[in-house]
């Protein structure tokens, strides 16, 4: 079935960064965008950005992230990758990939169970 | 930027009717989407361009959007109804094109 296995969780100090992953199996990897969001704890969902994995790998991320995030594709692996730089106190959340599968483009019904990510000294 | 507004909190009584309602500028020009997040698991699709649901959604869950707000409504809720709720709006306008509201606590008496 389709699904995306994202990797463990982490603990990292301000300042670093943080690299997470994101496996999808049973579908065709590049024929479909991948999305991250986020969510701080007892807070909403974010949107972060968006990778098309076929290819060149072409991003677009949130303008509030600019500079500091990097979205990657492997098709070797069908694995997406986000790496969030210069890591903060309000980076603490639980990050999810997000695939628009079945119902169209614009509508997550395909998500990674979440990689929490903690920034603390 | 384009904002979706949500009530911070639905409460109803078993077997009642829930209505969760997403606000914001013209939201009738857009198609919206609806999930449902229960404490520690990922968000659920249950609706999605304005009133379609996935499959394995029951057909209580019903969504509208003919003009401001956008409506989820629950009909018949049970207990395991109780979750988060977020509307989801695609604004191709924006340099920030998905759009989250900023959810709803259903709570179930």
């Amino acid at each position: 079935q389709v699904q995306l296995v994202q990797s463990g969780a982490e603990v990292k100090k301000p300042g670093a960064s943080v690299k997470v992953s994101c496996k999808a199996s049973g579908y065709i990897f590049t024929n479909y965008y991948m999305h991250w969001v986020r969510q701080a704890p007892g807070q909403g969902l974010e949107w972060m950005g968006v990778i098309n994995p076929n290819g060149g790998g072409s991003t677009r991320y949130a303008q509030k992230f600019q500079g500091r995030v990097i979205m990657t594709s492997d098709t070797s692996t069908s694995t997406v990758y986000l790496e969030l730089n210069s890591l903060r106190s309000e980076d603490t959340a639980m990050y999810h990939c997000a695939c628009p599968y079945y119902y169209g483009s614009r509508s997550f019904d395909i998500w990674g169970q979440g990689t929490m990510v903690t920034v603390s000294s | 930027s384009y904002v979706l507004t949500q009530p911070p909190s639905v409460s109803v009584a078993p077997g009642q009717t829930a209505r969760i309602t997403c606000g914001a500028n013209n939201i009738g020009s857009k198609s919206v989407h609806w999930y449902q997040q229960k404490p520690g698991q990922a968000p659920v699709l249950v609706v999605y361009d304005d009133g379609d649901r996935p499959s394995g959604i029951p057909e209580r869950f019903f969504g509208s959007n003919s003009g401001n707000p956008a409506t989820l409504t629950i009909s018949r809720v049970e207990a395991g109804d109780e979750a988060d709720y977020f509307c989801q709006v695609w604004d191709s306008s924006s340099d920030h094109p998905v759009i989250f509201g900023g959810g709803t606590k259903l709570t179930v008496l």
